[in-house]
């Protein structure tokens, strides 16, 4: 059974501090992960995703990969108190001309405190 | 313009009865998708449609019949409705199925609530 496992949290961090949120997977054979964000009662939106090992940079938003350890992880720079959410780590399994079927983590709750 | 859209918002109903929930997207996407997201938060996907062909369709109860008119639409009909069926029903679409950084997008959600 594929999964994909994060903390749940709540992590809790200053306002402008770095929130690091991390996530380990089973499959090996994933290509893509996914980083979501959820306000309460909202529904998921896409941040970033990475297939590549090593980081990827957007905004105040890094990823970081490491297949060879199957983690992934996203750091959130000068963290804002609008930034406080859950956020889903999802990971892909690629099925020919159906897509990807996301397998997605239980989320880990952020806090940013002011 | 909203991108995927679901209707209801909010569904309460009693035991028992049945329900369905729409979805239409206006991306001129190929895929959809449902998902159930129950209390404690886990996405879990149910079924996938590529242009009206069902493709995944995970362990869900038979009580769930996904139905596609046309690849812009994906509802979701819901019979015999038990307590556990309580939860939160996304649906998302996708435009290439084929390369790994297809992105899905998701809609506001259809908040269940069987009594």
């Amino acid at each position: 059974q594929k999964e994909v496992e994060q903390n749940s949290g709540p992590l809790s961090v200053p306002e402008g501090a770095i929130a690091s949120l991390n996530c380990t997977y089973s499959d090996r054979g994933s290509q893509s992960f996914f980083w979501y964000r959820q306000y309460s009662g909202k529904s998921p939106e896409l941040i970033m995703f990475i297939y590549s090992n090593g980081d990827k940079e957007d905004g105040r938003f890094t990823a970081q990969l490491n297949k060879a350890s199957q983690y992934v992880s996203l750091l959130i720079r000068d963290s804002q108190p609008s930034d406080s959410a859950t956020y889903l780590c999802a990971v892909n399994q690629f099925m020919l001309n159906a897509g990807n079927m996301l397998t997605f983590g239980g989320g880990t709750r952020l806090m940013v405190k002011p | 313009d909203t991108a995927v859209s679901q209707t209801p918002k909010y569904l309460v109903t009693q035991m028992g009865n049945d329900k369905s929930i729409k979805c239409e997207q206006n991306l001129g996407h190929d895929t959809m998708y449902w998902y159930k997201q129950d209390s404690k938060k886990f996405l879990k996907i149910m079924f996938s449609y590529n242009n009206k062909e069902l493709i995944i369709n995970e362990t869900v109860p038979n009580r769930f019949s996904p139905k596609s008119p046309d690849k812009a639409h994906l509802n979701l009909h819901i019979n015999s409705l038990e307590l556990g069926d309580s939860a939160v029903y996304f649906c998302a679409s996708s435009q290439h199925p084929g390369q790994t950084k297809e992105t899905q997008y998701f809609g506001p959600g259809t908040r269940l609530l069987v009594l």
